[in-house]
């Protein structure tokens, strides 16, 4: 079966050191990576995504993932956190050949704690 | 350019009524996808819509249905509203559908069901 793990319910930082957020995938083909971002009372905002390619991936707001093929994780990254990045952040998986396309299969979601 | 609308923004119901959803995708996209984010939970994929045609299906009951119009906007409708249908209800557009593409998401309805 296809999931996401995002082992860490929490992430707590101090503004201007570096963050990850972790995640884990289960799949079975090339997986198709993306991470969203979601504040209080509203929808998921894109951040980035993996497709092919390079397995550094920069996206919105600074933040990149790395894809690692063999430790099947996407983690996302920030070389410096800002308070304004506290936010709950979610990682999904999409799979070619699925007769699902639209389907994304997302994580339990990591809530992401900046402090001053 | 305007995003993803979803309307209403919150919605109080009773057990047993029915409830309509309502999504405009982003001009010039023509597949629609609904899911159900539940407190403390990420988002579950209920349906896709391509071309007004169902796409793909979720694991929920056939209470749950959608359908898309020739405008590409769509309809979530749910019967016979139970209290565990209390959620935040997303829907997410995109080109095409397909795997390689983001899906954008509006900023969904709140569902409470008393």
């Amino acid at each position: 079966a296809q999931s996401v793990a995002q082992p860490e319910d929490q992430v707590n930082v101090a503004e201007g050191n570096p963050l990850t957020v972790k995640c884990t995938y289960s799949v079975s083909g090339n997986p198709y990576l993306f991470w969203y971002v979601q504040y209080p009372n509203r929808g998921l905002q894109f951040l980035l995504k993996y497709i092919t390619g390079d397995n550094l991936v920069k996206g919105s707001y600074g933040f990149e993932a790395e894809f690692n093929k063999s430790q099947t994780s996407f983690h996302l990254k920030k070389p410096s956190a800002l308070v304004s990045d506290s936010a709950l952040y979610f990682c999904a998986v999409r799979v070619l050949g699925s007769s699902n396309t639209g389907k994304l299969i997302f994580g339990q979601g990591t809530t992401l704690q900046v402090k001053p | 350019d305007a995003g993803v609308t979803q309307s209403p923004t919150h919605l109080i119901k009773t057990r047993g009524q029915h409830v309509t959803l309502r999504c405009s995708p982003i001009s010039g996209h023509k597949s629609v996808s609904w899911y159900q984010q539940v407190l403390g939970q990420g988002p579950q994929f209920i349906f896709q819509y391509y071309e007004k045609e169902e796409r793909g299906r979720g694991n929920f009951p056939d209470r749950f249905s959608a359908r898309q119009f020739p405008n590409y906007s769509s309809e979530l409708n749910v019967n016979a509203l139970l209290l565990g249908d209390s959620a935040l209800y997303l829907c997410a557009s995109s080109g095409t559908g397909t795997q390689f593409e983001t899906q954008y998401f509006g900023p969904g309805t709140r569902l409470l069901v008393l």
